[in-house]
């Protein structure tokens, strides 16, 4: 069964600051692996994912992901926070060769803070 | 192309009723997720279809069916609605590349049971 775990449910940045969310998974075998974001009464944006080619992702809006094996990790950052980052995200994990049929497992989600 | 279409975006109920929502996804994708998003139980994957067939299921009572059409628009109904069901629907399109599988979701359905 898989799993992900983001840790910290609120993460609080001043603008120009770094953003750093972190996820870590549990999985049988290798996963892909999604970063989502979620503006209020909205839905989900991909912003990126990571399907076993480079292990450095970028995505949309200047974010990046950087998957490593050895600590089940794929933490989400960003350079400089605008106040447009705030949000909540959402880290989620599928197991590679398709037999997941359409199901995401999602962790509980952390919402951005952004201060000016 | 356009995204992915859910009506309506919201539904108040009261208890006992059901209720029917509906999902059109991205033009030429022919698999549909639909999940439920609740404060306490963050998204939960409620079922899958692809041409018309389930393929998977999540861990939801019978209460909670769907169903996919020839054009790829998809239904989920809610039938003895509960306090408990209140929450956001989301429903995503999914698209296959590669090996892997992309989900892009629609706005949600609001739905309150009162």
């Amino acid at each position: 069964a898989q799993s992900v775990t983001q840790l910290g449910s609120h993460v609080s940045v001043s603008e120009g600051a770094l953003v750093l969310l972190r996820c870590n998974y549990s999985s049988s075998v290798p996963p892909y692996l999604f970063w989502y974001v979620q503006y209020p009464n909205q839905g989900l944006q991909l912003l990126l994912k990571y399907t076993s080619a480079a292990t450095l992702v970028k995505g949309i809006n200047g974010f990046e992901a950087e998957f490593k094996k050895s600590e089940t990790s794929f933490h989400l950052t960003k350079p400089s926070a605008h106040m447009s980052d705030a949000a909540e995200y959402f880290c989620a994990v599928s197991p590679a060769g398709g037999s997941s049929y359409g199901k995401l497992t999602f962790g509980q989600g952390t919402i951005l803070t952004v201060h000016p | 192309k356009a995204g992915v279409t859910q009506t309506p975006r919201y539904l108040i109920k009261t208890r006992g009723q059901q209720v029917t929502l509906s999902c059109s996804p991205i033009s030429g994708h022919r698999s549909v997720s639909w999940y439920q998003q609740t404060p306490g139980q963050g998204l939960q994957f409620l079922f899958e279809y692809f041409s018309e067939t389930q393929r998977n299921k999540g861990n939801f009572p019978g209460r909670f069916s769907g169903r996919q059409f020839s054009n790829s628009r998809s239904e989920m109904n809610v039938s003895t609605l509960e306090l408990g069901d209140s929450a956001l629907y989301l429903c995503a399109s999914n698209r296959a590349s590669g090996g892997a599988e992309t989900q892009y979701f629609g706005p949600g359905t609001r739905l309150l049971v009162l």
